[in-house]
């Protein structure tokens, strides 16, 4: 099945600066890349997505890049705010048997420091 | 309805008993999802529906955790017998497609702890 590395675990920048989580997947024929991310106590929320056939997309402060060869995607936040504080995650759909799994990473824990 | 839906919000369950938690997915919505989320981790995966049918069953711990969508709507996950590592964050996703690159929308999840 497939397998999500999620890196660092924890990052603590200074508001204003950027910040970049990285995740690695191993199932090839995986094709869309979500990223959640989930205050203390709340639902996961998605904030922004890719699929197989993009290499980059942005939305405002937030931009994802994914490199299919190498099995990578980025999440990549500028000019960070302290609301920007929360645990990221990134996903990875693969599917197979007519059936569909979300794997998720571990989590990034994000603290901007104001 | 506005969003997924679960319930009950939190369950104190005594060890060796019976729970059944409630997912309202999205109306309409084809997939469903169940997950589990330990402290402090990332969520996964235990079951997949598409309509009623049970596509994926392969993350389930246990046969003690049982999965049902009987008319492709309303989702049940029961657990029987509960042990102590069963305590987590049930979590309920729906998404409109059958699955490929659509987005999911989560339940605020229902907090399980087994004393």
């Amino acid at each position: 099945g497939e397998n999500v590395e999620q890196h660092p675990s924890t990052l603590s920048v200074q508001e204003g600066d950027s910040a970049v989580i990285k995740c690695t997947y191993s199932d090839s024929a995986s094709n869309y890349f979500p990223w959640y991310k989930q205050e203390l106590g709340k639902r996961p929320q998605l904030i922004i997505d890719i699929r197989s056939n993009v290499g980059e997309k942005k939305d405002q402060r937030i931009a994802v890049t994914l490199n299919k060869t190498a099995k990578h995607f980025s999440l990549h936040i500028t000019e960070t705010q302290p609301e920007d504080s929360a645990v990221y995650f990134c996903a990875a759909l693969s599917s197979g048997a007519g059936s569909y799994q979300l794997t998720f990473g571990k989590g990034t824990k994000l603290s901007v420091i104001p | 309805g506005a969003g997924v839906s679960q319930s009950p919000r939190y369950k104190v369950a005594k060890r060796g008993q019976d729970v059944a938690l409630r997912c309202d997915p999205i109306s309409g919505h084809v997939s469903l999802f169940w997950y589990q989320q330990a402290l402090g981790q990332g969520p996964e995966f235990l079951t997949y529906f598409q309509n009623e049918a049970q596509l994926d069953k392969s993350g389930l711990p246990s046969d003690r955790f049982f999965a049902e969508r009987p008319e492709g709507s309303v989702s049940t996950l029961k657990i029987q017998r509960t042990q102590q590592e069963d305590s987590a964050v049930y979590l309920c996703a729906s998404s409109l497609g059958p699955g490929l690159g659509t987005e999911a929308f989560f339940g605020q999840g229902t907090r399980l702890t087994v004393v």
